[in-house]
């Protein structure tokens, strides 16, 4: 089966620091996709960034940073630089291809930045 | 360039009633997707339409149908609705062409059965 684990249901970050949120996943195929998408109070889900299954380097977006450690099958977030902005919903995500086309979620870390 | 648009954004039925959602993909997307997002829970996978025809299906009973225009826009019935279906409705599009594609999501029709 495939499955997202968040289980940090919310965090909390002092203004300019940085945030690490965990995601762990569980996939027995060796190609798939893993997401992380940011949702704000009006709902849009916002794509941060991607990484491939056969990527051998971290992807990096900016501000945000995919820790990818296959081995323990983890996909953790981090936001460097926290803005009052990033303040929202995180939700980490996977697309395996062998399973269809369809995204799994996991529940989401709200995460609040303290001025 | 517009992207995903979803309407109408609020409503409210009640038990027994149906409700038809809309979106209109991203411009130079061909695939659309739509998700349950409960309260408090991530985004579920209902079904996605490419080519006019639903392409794969989540674990949704056929209550939930849709339907995708030649145009790609798409919309999504709900019949004999319950409280259960109260929920956030996200329509997302992506091009079939790229795996890496991200899904691109619209605001979302937030629906609340009384």
């Amino acid at each position: 089966a495939q499955k997202i684990t968040q289980t940090q249901p919310g965090m909390f970050v002092q203004e300019k620091e940085a945030v690490t949120l965990d995601c762990t996943y569980d996939t027995s195929d060796q190609s798939y996709g893993l997401f992380w998408y940011k949702q704000p109070s009006s709902g849009e889900m916002i794509f941060l960034i991607y990484q491939g299954s056969y990527d051998e380097q971290n992807a990096t977006e900016g501000r945000y940073s995919l820790n990818f450690q296959k081995a323990r099958k983890s996909a953790n977030l981090v936001i460097s630089a926290s803005q009052l902005g990033d303040s929202a919903m995180y939700f980490c995500a996977m697309r395996v291809p062998g399973h269809g086309n369809q995204f799994y979620f996991g529940t989401g870390t709200s995460l609040t930045v303290i001025p | 360039d517009a992207g995903v648009t979803q309407s109408p954004t609020h409503l409210i039925k009640t038990r027994g009633q149906q409700v038809t959602l809309r979106c209109s993909p991203k411009s130079g997307h061909d695939t659309v997707s739509w998700y349950q997002q409960a309260l408090g829970q991530g985004p579920q996978f209902i079904f996605q339409y490419y080519e006019e025809e639903e392409r794969q299906r989540g674990n949704f009973p056929d209550r939930f149908s849709g339907h995708q225009f030649p145009n790609y826009s798409s919309e999504l019935n709900v019949n004999a609705l319950l409280l259960g279906d109260s929920a956030l409705y996200l329509c997302a599009s992506s091009f079939s062409g790229v795996f890496t594609g991200e899904l691109f999501f619209g605001e979302g029709s937030r629906l609340t059965v009384l």
